[in-house]
């Protein structure tokens, strides 16, 4: 199963607008990564949020976390065109955290 | 090399047939990964190696799915007796470190059709 369930499922904006994506997990977790994919290929990793931080900043993303509530958000700022793309949340899941488990992804589209 | 090798990036294969997708990952990364991805989905976590310890192949779909990885480096996954419902692409990915410390780089992947 998932451990990690994005929402929403699709997202569709006018550039220049704010974009805001959740993720919610199910167990305890060291860290929570947020990654980007164009066009169904490789990912890009864009930020890691370790479970003692509740917010981290990284030009015009912001993540923030709250580990009371299993759940993080992505916020990205005055959305370009160029950041029409999916975006997944991932844990470090599983017995020991030894391995990445992904969610399902938000796509956003951004419209000029 | 300085990212993560994936090969081929396309693979077009009859039903039945076994197939050896390649991995490799950033040089002196300890960890890496597999995935599968299916058209519109989200990643799906195959197997995981960790330097020298014995790998997690807890998300492997069946026993046509095996993965080794040698010397530490390079990575094959292999899909025996390939079946339609195995068509998706396999993403390969590798860390410095395991999943608590540091980002996971990715290949392009590979996108395998089984016809």
């Amino acid at each position: 199963s998932q451990q990690g369930e994005e929402d929403p499922q699709a997202l569709s904006i006018q550039e220049g607008e704010n974009a805001t994506m959740n993720c919610s997990y199910k167990t305890s977790i060291n860290n929570l990564q947020w990654y980007r994919q164009n066009s169904g290929r490789g990912l890009v990793h864009l930020i890691l949020i370790r479970s003692n931080e509740r917010e981290k900043h990284s030009g015009r993303l912001r993540v923030t976390l709250d580990t009371s509530k299993k759940s993080s958000s992505l916020l990205i700022t005055a959305s370009r065109a160029a950041d029409t793309a999916s975006y997944f949340c991932a844990t470090d899941a599983g017995a020991g955290g030894f391995k990445t488990i992904f969610g399902a992804g938000t796509r956003l589209f951004v419209k000029a | 090399g300085a990212g993560v090798s994936q090969s081929p990036s396309n693979k077009v294969t009859e039903k039945g047939k076994d197939v050896e997708l390649r991995c490799d990952p950033i040089s002196g990364h300890t960890a890496l990964y597999w995935y599968r991805q299916s058209l519109g989905q989200g990643l799906e976590f195959l197997i995981y190696f960790q330097g020298n310890s014995a790998p997690d192949k807890s998300g492997l779909p069946s026993d046509r799915f095996s993965a080794e990885r040698t010397g530490g480096s390079v990575s094959t996954l292999t899909i025996q007796r390939t079946q339609q419902e195995d068509s998706a692409v396999y993403l390969c990915a590798s860390s410095l470190l395991g999943p608590r410390n540091t980002e996971a780089f990715f290949g392009q992947g590979t996108r395998l059709t089984v016809v």
